[in-house]
């Protein structure tokens, strides 16, 4: 059974920081998703890793993935307190005929104290 | 523009009743998922369908069935069965080929009263 745990579940930082979000899963994947959740609304799309040593930016968002290591991270650059939302992380288990199966993380919650 | 879109936003069902989450899609994408998120939890998978007139048990599937008459639609029903539906719903399709994730719709708020 394929397991994806977030570090920290809960992240408190303060404008201008920098912190990194840990993604660990269990067996193995090649294809691993990032999303933002603002609260009581849907998730929208952040980066896809589809290989090992993937990386993609997107302002101050650093995502990379280490196939080998099981691990994914998400890194902060200088934190602004528009970036306050939870964090989810979710690996591709694979669906033949088409399709992605993805189990998630618990999520991590981002506060960006002004 | 394309997008999914479910319906009803709030939802409240009594004990003991049946109630259908709606949820239609027009991306033009096979695959279609069902995931329940409970406070300050992660998504579980309901149903999932990756092409018309077929779908698959998620991993937390008792309780709740599914249909997929058409492309563009995948409607939920929580049974009486499912015995503490309180939840936020989500839809979400993909594409069946390809590596771009889900595309969300912006949810469910099922309340039992």
């Amino acid at each position: 059974e394929l397991k994806v745990e977030q570090n920290p579940l809960f992240l408190s930082m303060q404008e201008g920081k920098n912190y990194t979000i840990y993604c660990n899963y269990s067996t193995t994947s090649d294809r691993l998703y990032w999303y933002r959740q603002d609260p009581g609304k849907s998730l929208e799309s952040l980066f896809v890793l589809l290989s090992n040593g993937a990386v993609k930016q997107e302002g101050r968002l650093m995502a990379s993935l280490d196939t080998k290591a099981r691990l994914s991270t998400l890194h902060i650059t200088a934190a602004v307190h528009d970036l306050s939302a939870t964090y989810f992380c979710a690996v591709d288990r694979g669906l033949t005929g088409g399709g992605n199966k993805l189990t998630f993380g618990t999520g991590t919650q981002l506060k960006v104290e002004l | 523009d394309g997008g999914i879109t479910q319906s009803p936003k709030y939802l409240f069902r009594k004990e003991g009743q049946n109630v259908t989450l709606s949820c239609e899609q027009n991306l033009n994408h096979d695959a279609m998922y069902w995931y329940r998120q409970d406070p300050g939890q992660g998504l579980r998978l309901i149903y999932y369908s990756q092409i018309v007139n077929d779908f698959q048990k998620g991993d937390i599937a008792e309780g709740y069935s599914v249909s997929r008459e058409k492309k563009e639609s995948f409607p939920l029903t929580v049974t009486s069965a499912q015995k503490n539906p309180t939840a936020f719903y989500l839809c979400a399709s993909s594409p069946s080929r390809g590596d771009y994730g889900y595309t969300f719709g912006s949810g469910t708020r099922l309340t039992v009263v």
